[in-house]
């Protein structure tokens, strides 16, 4: 039990399009999901924090109007990028939470974005 | 001071090698404690979590000070497979059980 899935893999796109990414629950109901991003040999930084139906809640320095977050059922997330810069290629992970078990979190696979 | 701070590694040590990590954390009030493992561009993977009293999964025995505010993580009788990027976790401030992760100290296991 507690697969998340994550949405594409990979992703290549040129400077200025936007890029969808989707963090799914697939056999539990996630209270809250979150956002990170991890860049090469750096640690995970958590950007964003989702509860179902409500609004993110931003870390201090993401910009919420670039990094737009939907949680709009208990089993997915979106996040999307908006106006990508090759300054936004890193890996994005999503986990999701059912607060159960001490604020443990099972995490998507990632999604590797690369911006020309 | 970071919040959580660990051994910078990396640790190349042969199959068989007992190694331990150690990791410190910022914040006294953390009540959450956990050890991720990491493989190459993969995502994190709960290894174990950290109990005040200790705790050993297998090969594997985790260790918490709250008076130190420090954590460890000792591998017994290390495999080629142990060879991973190990991350040291405390929850983070908020209320909504948002994580904090350490840098990682990876870890290789030669033949």
């Amino acid at each position: 039990g507690a697969v998340v899935s994550q949405h594409p893999s990979r992703v290549i796109c040129k400077s200025g399009t936007s890029v969808k990414i989707e963090c799914r629950s697939l056999d539990f109901q996630a209270t809250t999901m979150f956002w990170y991003r991890q860049f090469p040999k750096q640690s995970l930084m958590l950007m964003a924090t989702s509860n179902e139906g409500s609004k993110a809640t931003y870390e201090q320095g993401v910009e919420k109007d670039k990094f737009l977050i939907n949680h709009a059922s208990l089993t997915l997330s979106t996040l999307t990028v908006t106006s990508a810069h090759p300054e936004d290629s890193s890996f994005y992970i999503c986990s999701a939470s059912r607060r159960v078990l001490r604020n443990e979190q099972f995490f998507g696979p990632g999604t590797r974005l690369t911006v020309l | 001071r970071k919040e959580v701070e660990q051994d910078p590694g990396p640790f190349n040590v042969p199959e068989g090698a007992t190694v331990a990590f150690n990791c410190t954390y910022s914040n006294s009030a953390s009540q959450s404690f956990f050890w991720y493992r990491q493989d190459c561009r993969k995502e994190p993977k709960l290894l174990m979590s950290v109990y005040s009293s200790g705790n050993e999964d297998g090969r594997f025995t985790a260790q918490l000070n709250r008076a130190s505010q420090y954590i460890s993580l000792l591998i017994r009788d290390s495999k080629l497979s142990d060879s991973a990027t190990y991350l040291c976790v405390v929850n983070g401030r908020g209320s909504q059980g948002n994580l904090i992760f350490g840098k990682g100290t990876k870890l290789s296991v030669k033949p």
